[in-house]
């Protein structure tokens, strides 16, 4: 089983439309979990963490279910300059080892 | 806003052959990692850094691989002899603190190509 694993899409996304997909993770002892995005060729950027409890930010949400090892990510009102690759970020054994999942492709379209 | 650099940009290489990236990490960090994305795949950790020590490192890193911070700003990614498997981006990340909900900030990468 790989350690995150995510859809790769790609999302197709209306202009102003809500997209959300989620993440899964292996390791049950994780403690952080982020979301990065990476545009094309480009580096990771964190884009939010991700807390217990859910946070937003913007017009970003993100959940966190322990229970169900799963992340989830949801863009509202979505904007051409969201297209890129959302990439689940989770700690690995250890802190400072990052664990990434392959990314989710989301497209914004006019 | 404060940035992690790296150079070069582009590094084209013939199999067999040492490389160096370079990276220097945001001024005040501590803590300094080096991951690689080979094309179309996932970003892989390979090594972080502390107090002039590996705090830790994957198996991806052989004793192929080095890294050193030879003066106060610099933090070296070596590889020996390089392979055609090894090409990839390297992406050189630093952060503050030792804590797992601490941001890691990524530099915009080293694209080395081995031929």
């Amino acid at each position: 089983r790989k350690e995150v694993e995510q859809d790769p899409g790609p999302f197709n996304v209306p202009e102003g439309a809500t997209v959300a997909f989620n993440c899964t993770y292996s390791n049950s002892a994780s403690q952080s979990f982020f979301w990065y995005r990476q545009d094309c060729r480009k580096e990771p950027k964190l884009l939010m963490s991700v807390y217990s409890s859910g946070n937003e930010d913007g017009r970003f949400t993100a959940q966190l279910n322990r229970a169900s090892q799963y992340i989830s990510l949801l863009i509202r009102d979505s904007k051409l300059s969201d297209s890129a690759t959302y990439l689940c970020v989770v700690n690995g054994d250890s802190w400072g080892k990052l664990q990434f999942g392959a990314g989710t492709q989301v497209v914004v379209t006019p | 806003e404060p940035e992690v650099t790296q150079t070069p940009s582009h590094q084209v290489t013939q199999m067999g052959q040492e490389v160096i990236l370079r990276c220097v990490p945001i001024s005040n960090h501590l803590y300094f990692y080096w991951y690689r994305q080979i094309l179309g795949q996932k970003v892989e950790f390979l090594v972080s850094f502390y107090n002039n020590e590996i705090s830790e490192k994957s198996e991806i890193f052989d004793d192929q691989f080095s890294v050193e911070r030879p003066d106060g700003s610099n933090f070296t990614l070596k590889i020996r002899s390089t392979k055609l498997e090894d090409s990839a981006m390297y992406f050189c990340a630093s952060s503050g603190r030792a804590s797992s909900m601490e941001t890691q900030y990524f530099g915009p990468g080293t694209r080395l190509l081995v031929l």
